[in-house]
């Protein structure tokens, strides 16, 4: 079974920019959650979505957003990037919808620089 | 505030003996705690789940306890290898609708020494 897939792996972005992320979850899961990851903040959560609906959010301001298709692929997008967006970003994915006791299975990743 | 922390940065360790990674956590009534490994430019990988009734789980080396009274996980790896060096990351969720803001802690990197 193939695992969580990100793409893509890398990205250099200018500040004011705007970027998009693509998640393709475990063949199966409906849901899906977004992390980011930076050496100070450590791995920060974003938002989850299961079956196409938003249902958790974290505190990130109104520039990073995310949707899910009705194949549970999921996009999220930054835009007007700041520098400070420069961060590993990771999608997880589980079976039933993260009620706690299904366990996040991550993507690798993409990491983003923001110049 | 809510807090989770995680023993030290970093723990260094002969091969063979057992180390034990420490997850303390206040303000927090979590209902599950997972630990991760991560290696360096991947993802985190899944390693335990322990619940909020349960007071330890074992895998293989693997040995994880849970005491909601001290607010605090222990995660050993009895006979450690070289190939366990990693970070490992602790997580709490609340569970229920809450469910899917797993709160990580900021890890801890282990190195076992040949």
């Amino acid at each position: 079974k193939a695992g969580v897939t990100q793409t893509p792996r890398y990205l250099i972005k200018t500040r004011g920019q705007q970027v998009t992320l693509s998640c393709s979850p475990i063949s199966g899961h409906r849901s899906v959650s977004w992390y980011q990851q930076t050496p100070g903040q450590g791995l920060q959560f974003l938002f989850e979505y299961f079956s196409e609906t938003q249902r958790n959010k974290g505190n990130f301001p109104g520039r990073f957003s995310g949707r899910q298709f009705s194949n549970s692929r999921s996009e999220m997008n930054v835009s007007t990037l700041e520098l400070g967006d420069s961060a590993l970003y990771l999608c997880a994915s589980t079976l039933t919808g993260p009620w706690g006791d299904s366990p996040l299975h991550f993507g690798n990743g993409t990491r983003l620089t923001v110049t | 505030s809510q807090k989770i922390e995680q023993n030290s940065e970093a723990l260094n360790i002969q091969e063979g003996k057992t180390a034990t990674l420490t997850c303390n956590y206040t303000n927090y009534s979590p209902a599950y705690l997972q630990w991760y490994r991560q290696d360096p430019g991947r993802g985190p990988v899944f390693l335990l789940l322990i619940r909020e009734n349960e007071k330890e789980k074992r895998k293989e080396r693997l040995k994880v306890t849970f005491d909601t009274t001290l607010k605090q996980s222990l995660f050993h790896i009895t006979a450690s290898q070289p190939a366990d060096s990693a970070t490992y990351l602790c997580a709490l969720d609340m569970g229920g609708l809450g469910a899917g803001k797993s709160t990580f802690g900021d890890g801890t990197t282990l190195t076992v020494k040949p």
